[in-house]
């Protein structure tokens, strides 16, 4: 069965550090999103890709990037990690069509000491 | 003002009640997005619509596009249940980024 997943699943770093949390997924899809979810807030969106070599800010995209060299997948990296980046990751996936359901990784669980 | 709005942020009924979940949102959409979070995290969709209203298994949406305005109900709704549920918008009309609401827990006891 096709899937989206995320890795690692919980992740401590410290304060400064570059962090890279994975997430790959084997629906062919092209479009795949990168969320954060904290207390009192939605999930927001960090940043986005509608396809190889496509990348896009979404509002809450200071401090991360990402690169899409392949369908599978959509690494985010925390350039220099903050503790106000502590947060749960999630990274999610969709075909191309308003329609279309999105697919969610289990998420990752990100503390920065 | 939030874009997407839910209502209540927090539910605890008795197993079998009727529930209802709502939301409004302030931007134009084409399809709006129901979701489902586990207590262990997991997200799932649920439910996209543009009209009218959907059903699978208990679960029932309906929306009103003049009204910008969603709901989410579950019948006999039984401790399993028992998650977060959030709703989600385009921000632009056909776009597939979206905006979402804060989430509704709910809580079903037996």
């Amino acid at each position: 069965d096709a899937e989206i997943t995320q890795s690692p699943r919980h992740k401590i770093t410290e304060t400064g550090r570059q962090v890279t949390l994975a997430c790959h997924q084997t629906w062919n899809h092209n479009n795949m999103f990168w969320y954060r979810q904290d207390l009192g807030h939605g999930l927001r969106l960090i940043h986005y890709s509608y396809g190889v070599q496509d990348t896009n800010k979404g509002e809450v995209s200071d401090g991360y990037s990402v690169s899409r060299s392949n369908t599978e997948d959509l690494p985010l990296t925390l350039e220099s990690a903050a503790s106000s980046q502590t947060s749960v990751y999630f990274c999610a996936s969709s075909d191309d069509g308003w329609n279309s359901p999105l697919h969610f990784g289990n998420g990752t669980r990100l503390t920065v000491t | 003002k939030n874009e997407v709005e839910q209502s209540p942020q927090n539910l605890t009924a008795q197993e079998g009640e009727f529930i209802t979940i709502n939301c409004s949102y302030s931007v134009g959409i084409s399809a709006l997005h129901w979701l489902q979070q586990h207590p262990g995290g997991g997200i799932v969709s649920l439910f996209m619509l543009s009209s009218g209203k959907k059903k699978h298994g208990r679960l029932i949406a309906t929306i009103n596009i003049q009204e910008k305005h969603s709901s989410l109900h579950i019948t006999a709704s039984h401790p399993r249940d028992s998650a977060v549920y959030i709703c989600a918008v385009p921000l632009i009309q056909g776009a597939q980024k979206l905006v979402f609401g804060q989430g509704t827990r709910l809580t079903i006891n037996p």
